[in-house]
């Protein structure tokens, strides 16, 4: 198994830009969910999804769509880029929400200028 | 908000030591897990303990819960070079005792082990 993988590794936009940042696991877990990581701050929840259709906001939500079309698939995007939005971003995948670990991803350094 | 506030924020050790990490946490929890990352790379699960339960052992990894006081403390025996990592504690609410699977994540803890 891939397990969660990531692209792309690193992107660099401008202001204003938007783009997708793509997520997806073959393990056919049915949780998955966005983080964002800042220096000093540990990683702080995006949006989650329970499942295919289903989709929740987290403690971050503002400046970011997802959607879950696929039990595979969590893209995350950003509607219109921001400085405040460079961070690096952590997709996670977990069997279900009761209690069980989560599977991340290797990351995606974002810079917005 | 930081649910967790992980204690101390960087230690520094010699390889052979014990490395005690610390982790205190604002509300009622379903369970508390422990993750580990390397510098530049993605966090990797080490631990999971429920609130239902005190203490928990992983080859070299022991983690305590004490829910009366909302804390829990990550202890690695016989360190090796190899552990140098941050550590972080993450904590899932939930609700009615029912998990959620949103974790809140401390700010974690820089471990060094020197050789």
């Amino acid at each position: 198994n891939a397990g969660v993988t990531q692209t792309p590794k690193f992107q660099v936009l401008k202001t204003g830009q938007s783009m997708t940042l793509q997520c997806a696991q073959d393990m056919n877990h049915e949780y998955m969910s966005w983080y964002r990581q800042d220096p000093g701050m540990g990683l702080r929840l995006i949006h989650y999804s329970v499942g295919a259709g289903i989709t929740d906001q987290g403690e971050v939500p503002n400046g970011y769509n997802v959607s879950r079309s696929t039990t595979e698939d969590f893209p995350l995007r950003l509607l219109s880029a921001a400085p405040s939005q460079t961070s690096v971003y952590f997709c996670a995948s977990s069997l279900g929400t009761a209690h069980y670990e989560q599977y991340f991803g290797p990351g995606t350094r974002l810079t917005v200028t | 908000s930081q649910q967790g506030e992980e204690d101390p924020q960087a230690l520094s050790i010699q390889e052979g030591e014990n490395a005690t990490m610390n982790c205190s946490y604002k509300t009622s929890i379903n369970n508390l897990q422990w993750y580990r990352q390397n510098s530049g790379r993605g966090l990797v699960h080490l631990i999971l303990i429920r609130s239902n339960e005190r203490e928990k052992h992983s080859g070299r990894l022991r983690v305590t819960l004490d829910t009366s006081k909302k804390s829990s403390s990550l202890l690695i025996t016989a360190s090796r070079a190899a552990d140098t990592a941050s550590y972080f504690c993450a904590t899932d609410a939930g609700a009615g005792g029912t998990s959620y699977g949103k974790l809140t994540f401390g700010q974690g803890t820089i471990l060094t082990v020197h050789p």
